[in-house]
């Protein structure tokens, strides 16, 4: 059984480029949260979903940043015009139901941005 | 949310015990206490979640104070693969983990 799949590993892109991180979460998990973890600092909630649909967005910086979980296909975190500040690794964890179920994320290795 | 505290860092023997502790003295009551672990350039991994009793699985155990307001995460028998971050983190019904900035356990040979 696949855990948590994240692509790329590593990212680089060039201040003003767009980043597109994608989270496979597990077979038969439909609740995804995305985390970043900015260097020397602990991780922060980002934004969670649930297929089609976002639950609670309220880590996510109000502007550039945005996140969808269609229907088919993986999560995607996307970085608009992106600034050497969204240097981080960013994690993505997935659950088979939702928190009130209490059962544990499994979260994924990440994908580490680089802003040159 | 609840705030926690842990120490910034322990050490351990290879193949002896750890104790780990974690106050979290504002918890509601119905937050569990979850434990993760993050080993160098790795995800977090959970580790164990408990209520009110002790928890026991494959990893570890974990204690909880009968009045709620701290718990132990017990590793049996260190191996140098435990050497990590650990957190302790109270979590409601929100999804929404919140990371403090955990114990870095160091596991000497």
């Amino acid at each position: 059984n696949a855990g948590v799949m994240q692509n790329p590993r590593h990212l680089v892109r060039r201040r003003g480029q767009e980043a597109r991180l994608r989270c496979s979460p597990m077979k038969g998990h439909s609740h995804v949260y995305w985390y970043r973890q900015l260097p020397e600092e602990g991780l922060k909630f980002m934004v969670y979903l649930q297929k089609e649909n976002i639950i609670d967005e309220s880590g996510m910086p109000k502007e550039r940043f945005s996140a969808e979980f269609p229907k088919e296909g993986p999560s995607i975190l996307r970085i608009q015009q992106v600034v050497r500040g969204d240097s981080a690794a960013y994690f993505c964890a997935s659950s088979p139901q939702g928190p009130r179920s209490n059962q544990p994320q499994h979260f994924g290795d990440g994908t580490r941005l680089s802003i040159l | 949310d609840a705030k926690t505290t842990q120490p910034n860092s322990m050490e351990s023997n290879e193949e002896e015990p750890v104790h780990l502790p974690c106050n979290h003295s504002t918890i509601s009551g119905t937050d569990y206490i979850h434990w993760y672990r993050q080993l160098p350039s790795q995800g977090p991994e959970y580790v164990i979640h408990g209520l009110t009793s002790n928890v026991n699985n494959r990893m570890a155990s974990l204690a909880i104070a009968e009045d709620r307001k701290s718990s132990t995460l017990i590793l049996h028998r260190a191996t140098l693969r435990d050497a990590a971050v650990y957190y302790c983190i109270p979590s409601g019904n929100t999804g929404k983990l919140i990371f403090g900035q955990g114990t870095t356990l160091q596991v000497k040979p």
